[in-house]
């Protein structure tokens, strides 16, 4: 059972366009929202993270949006650019006790095309 | 700034083989993941240690075994492989909720 569900699969946009991808999550329990950038071969690249008592979080192109009631987030990426052509994915966690945090649970990637 | 970094980048075994991954984290993380990641597929939680105790396990054979050391590193090891072991690993570390990957062990079996 897929607790991070993600949409679109893929998606392509011109470049200066406005990526969005969606992510949507079944435990209420998680508390913290990633999202990857991952080039082929290589590791994942955190992008930015929200937490659930914010609704919007603002970083240079990138953008998340957050709704806790309908328990759904997503990425909007902004003036995409051909360099941003990547997969994408979406992520939660929880706090694991201690101060350490728990694993995380991925959504199934979204493969990212921008043409120039 | 200092990355996670891995050790093989790439590791070419045959069946029924063992494979020993390495991973040093971030300088003064305390946290330490392993992940493993098919063709297409998202990354999948092994198993994680925080100050050197195991803190989460998750979908790991038994065939496969990890530790944290003194000194933080971790290492994966893979006994008796599969076919279906040829994978994307990673290692990530933590200091408290954000994770930062390595750049992976591609493990092929053959």
């Amino acid at each position: 059972q897929q607790q991070v569900k993600q949409s679109p699969q893929s998606l392509i946009v011109q470049k200066g366009g406005i990526s969005i991808i969606n992510c949507a999550y079944e435990n209420t329990a998680f508390d913290y929202f990633p999202w990857y950038q991952q080039f082929p071969g290589k590791g994942p690249a955190l992008l930015i993270a929200i937490r659930p008592d914010v609704s919007e979080k603002k970083e240079g192109r990138f953008t998340i949006s957050f709704n806790k009631s309908a328990k759904q987030f997503s990425l909007h990426i902004m003036d995409s650019q051909p360099g941003d052509s990547a997969t994408y994915f979406c992520a939660a966690s929880l706090d694991a006790g201690g101060t350490s945090y728990g694993k995380l649970t991925f959504g199934q990637g979204t493969i990212l095309t921008v043409h120039p | 700034a200092a990355g996670v970094i891995q050790s093989p980048r790439h590791l070419i075994k045959e069946k029924r083989e063992t494979a020993t991954l390495k991973c040093y984290p971030i300088p003064r993380h305390d946290t330490v993941y392993w992940y493993q990641q098919g063709p297409g597929q998202d990354p999948q939680f092994l198993i994680s240690f925080y100050e050197k105790m195991q803190s989460d396990k998750g979908s790991i054979p038994d065939r496969f075994s990890a530790q944290q050391f003194s000194d933080y590193h971790s290492e994966l090891n893979m006994s008796s492989l599969e076919l279906g072991d040829s994978a994307l690993y990673f290692c990530a570390s933590s200091l408290a909720y954000e994770q930062y990957f390595g750049p992976g062990t591609r493990l092929t079996v053959t």
